[in-house]
């Protein structure tokens, strides 16, 4: 069974430039997760989604971080435009309520996103 | 509101040897606890959890992990380490199976020979 896939892994941009994460999570799991990780720091919640529904998006910047999960099964994460603080790796993760796994949070391998 | 500490940032060890890293959270509510494994270059591993029932956990390499509820703890720890154990190690909480994960800062094991 394939794992969480995230694109890209790696990313170097320039301040006030957007760009885009994507993440497709294991099949058939129902909610998806946006995490950020600061250097030397744990995941943070950015973003849930239940299907296509964002069910906790407290955390997320809104005013330059958007989301989507439009048919509920792979999501794309956007910073427009993005700032030096932006620099972390952003992690995917996905989980199945109705799976022997019961819940548990499998993460993909992060994108690694640096702003110059 | 929740959180989590680690104590300790790193955990320096000679291999063979017993570690404990140390994990307390802070909750209003009961809470679902982990310990997710980040190998470098890799993404977090699920290590063990405590959802209810016994508190002591185990993984399948060794590692073994207390749930203390009057401690507000959950401390992990392997009797002994092996050079392969070299990771950061997060703890975390959730207060609902498949909510979001507060997670401490981690903890560098570092197994040296």
């Amino acid at each position: 069974e394939a794992g969480v896939v995230q694109s890209p892994r790696y990313k170097i941009i320039e301040k006030k430039q957007p760009v885009a994460f994507w993440c497709n999570p294991i099949s058939g799991h129902n909610t998806l997760y946006w995490y950020r990780q600061n250097l030397g720091q744990g995941p943070e919640l950015l973003i849930r989604y239940e299907n296509e529904e964002a069910v906790d998006d407290s955390q997320l910047p809104k005013d330059r971080f958007s989301a989507e999960r439009l048919k509920g099964v792979d999501s794309t994460l956007k910073i427009q435009p993005a700032e030096l603080g932006d620099s972390a790796v952003y992690l995917c993760a996905s989980s199945c309520r109705d799976c022997v796994s019961n819940n548990e949070q499998f993460f993909g391998p992060g994108t690694r996103l640096t702003v110059l | 509101a929740q959180s989590v500490t680690q104590l300790d940032s790193q955990v320096p060890v000679f291999e063979e040897a017993p570690v404990e890293l140390r994990c307390n959270y802070s909750s209003s509510v009961s809470v679902y606890l982990f310990w997710y494994v980040q190998y470098p270059n890799q993404g977090l591993q699920l290590l063990l959890k405590y959802l209810s029932g016994s508190t002591l956990v185990e993984s399948i390499n060794g590692f073994e992990a207390e749930f203390n509820k009057s401690q507000t703890s959950f401390h992990l720890r392997k009797p002994s380490v092996h050079i392969s154990d070299t990771a950061e190690y997060f703890c975390a909480v959730s207060h609902n199976q498949g909510g979001k994960l507060i997670f401490g800062q981690g903890t560098e094991l570092s197994v040296k020979p």
